[in-house]
């Protein structure tokens, strides 16, 4: 069964400074692999997700995200983080191109953004 | 906006109760899956329905039922509701593509007491 680890809980930068968020996902095969972030009171909005191709994934948002299958992790990145972008983000996995919709999430990680 | 509505915003039951939650998808949208997310952890897949029929499981006791309807809405039925029940649901819609961009919506609050 697949699995997803996101090590840090909580997170804190200052706004403008660089972000990466960690995911290391369990997985034998080629998985499929998304980040979404879920603001209070919102749902989950897709950022990005990986399905094959190019390893480096452009989101929305400025975000982007890498897949590293050596290391098996798929971490986001954002060059200059804005006060608006602190939420919980959560990193997921499908585990095939038929079930890439019945996804199991990490146990998110917390963004603050100091001013 | 996803498009995607949930309804009640909040609900509160005690133990035993039943319930049920109700979503509303895009047009369009005939697949339907619902996640249970408790406090400070990630969503778990409950169950997905696919022209309204039930197409796959997550790790959920069969207290859990669904319906999809035709008019692309759908519910999430939980009988004898238990403490750990406790959590905000989340349904999600996407077109026909199992690789088509899934759109949540905000949740229903369930408290059990």
């Amino acid at each position: 069964a697949q699995s997803v680890t996101q090590p840090d809980i909580h997170i804190t930068v200052s706004e403008g400074a660089s972000l990466e968020l960690r995911c290391n996902y369990s997985y034998g095969a080629t998985p499929y692999l998304f980040w979404y972030v879920q603001s209070p009171g919102q749902g989950l909005q897709l950022l990005l997700k990986y399905f094959s191709g190019d390893t480096l994934v452009q989101g929305i948002k400025g975000f982007e995200a890498e897949f590293k299958r050596s290391q098996s992790s798929f971490n986001l990145r954002k060059p200059s983080v804005h006060w608006s972008d602190a939420a919980e983000y959560f990193c997921a996995v499908g585990a095939t191109k038929s079930s890439g919709d019945k996804l199991t999430f990490g146990t998110g990680t917390r963004l603050a953004v100091r001013p | 906006e996803t498009g995607v509505t949930q309804s009640p915003t909040h609900l509160i039951k005690t133990r035993g109760q039943q319930v049920t939650l109700r979503c509303s998808s895009q047009s369009g949208h005939n697949t339907v899956s619902w996640y249970q997310q408790a406090l400070g952890q990630g969503p778990q897949f409950i169950f997905q329905y696919y022209r309204e029929e039930e197409n796959g499981r997550g790790n959920f006791p069969p207290r859990f039922s669904g319906l999809q309807f035709p008019n692309y809405s759908s519910e999430l039925n939980v009988n004898a509701l238990e403490l750990d029940d406790s959590a905000l649901y989340l349904c999600a819609s996407r077109g026909r593509l199992s690789t088509d961009t899934q759109y949540f919506g905000p949740g229903t609050r369930l408290t059990v007491l």
